[in-house]
């Protein structure tokens, strides 16, 4: 199975930072990435899909980009509603779908 | 509006086996493969299993492969989860979720449920 890790594992940030987290994936996977954010006792959400396209309604700090291994999300101008954990997903060929491990963003 | 709600979930001891249910509604059921994804207390998301949108591929997880049965009845437009010797490394919330679809592509899981939590313990 195509396993995908999540750096930080933990970031500490302010309101107005930039924060940027990175899933490496352990074999190519083209551009079949997702990246969701879930809040506690929430169930998670689309953020973005195909590594890079925004999901209707997901406001334009919110980016990503990268493709084969390495992919980035990124979130400009750091929000009170963006404390979150963050994962990604690889949607290669046939499931299973893995998801990276997480990262959760907290208020410093 | 779309909506997925799951149901079933309980305590059961080690070795027993359960079967989640996921109700959905608010879009064409058949045209979208479904999954469950869960999530062990304070830990990350886990993927579990997928189904096709017509029930014929399935798919699952190492951790479950033999053990858990995926299933759909596109009448009811209901997803199931059987889930057999049942470990306390189960419990979790489980989800299930819907395929977001570029075209044909899968690009993302685009609804949850709200989950249904599987205790395990003696």
């Amino acid at each position: 199975d195509i396993q995908l890790t999540q750096s930080p594992s933990f970031l500490s940030a302010s309101v107005g930072d930039r924060v940027t987290i990175t899933c490496r994936a352990s074999q190519g996977i083209s551009s079949y990435l997702a990246w969701y954010q879930q809040k506690p006792g929430r169930a998670p959400k689309l953020l973005i899909n195909a590594a890079s396209t925004l999901q209707s309604g997901v406001p334009s700090r919110f980016s990503g980009s990268g493709s084969g291994t390495e992919f980035t999300l990124t979130i400009d101008s750091l929000q009170p509603e963006d404390f979150a954990t963050y994962y990604c997903q690889q949607l290669n060929t046939y499931p299973p779908w893995t998801f990276g491990q997480g990262t959760k963003v907290e208020i410093k | 509006e779309v909506q997925l709600v799951e149901s079933g979930g309980g305590l059961v001891q080690p070795g027993w086996s359960l079967r989640l249910s996921c109700a959905a509604s608010g879009f064409s059921f058949s045209s979208h493969g479904m999954h469950w994804v869960r999530q062990a207390p304070g830990k990350g998301l886990e993927y579990v299993s997928s189904v096709s949108g017509n029930g014929r591929d399935t798919y699952y997880a190492n951790a479950v492969k033999g053990r858990f049965t995926i299933s759909r009845d596109n009448s009811k437009n209901t997803l199931y989860l059987q889930m057999g010797s049942l470990r306390e490394e189960d419990m979790a919330v489980y989800y299930c979720a819907r395929t977001y679809y570029h075209g044909v592509t899968p690009r993302g899981l685009d609804s949850w449920g709200q989950g249904t939590l599987v205790t395990v313990s003696s």
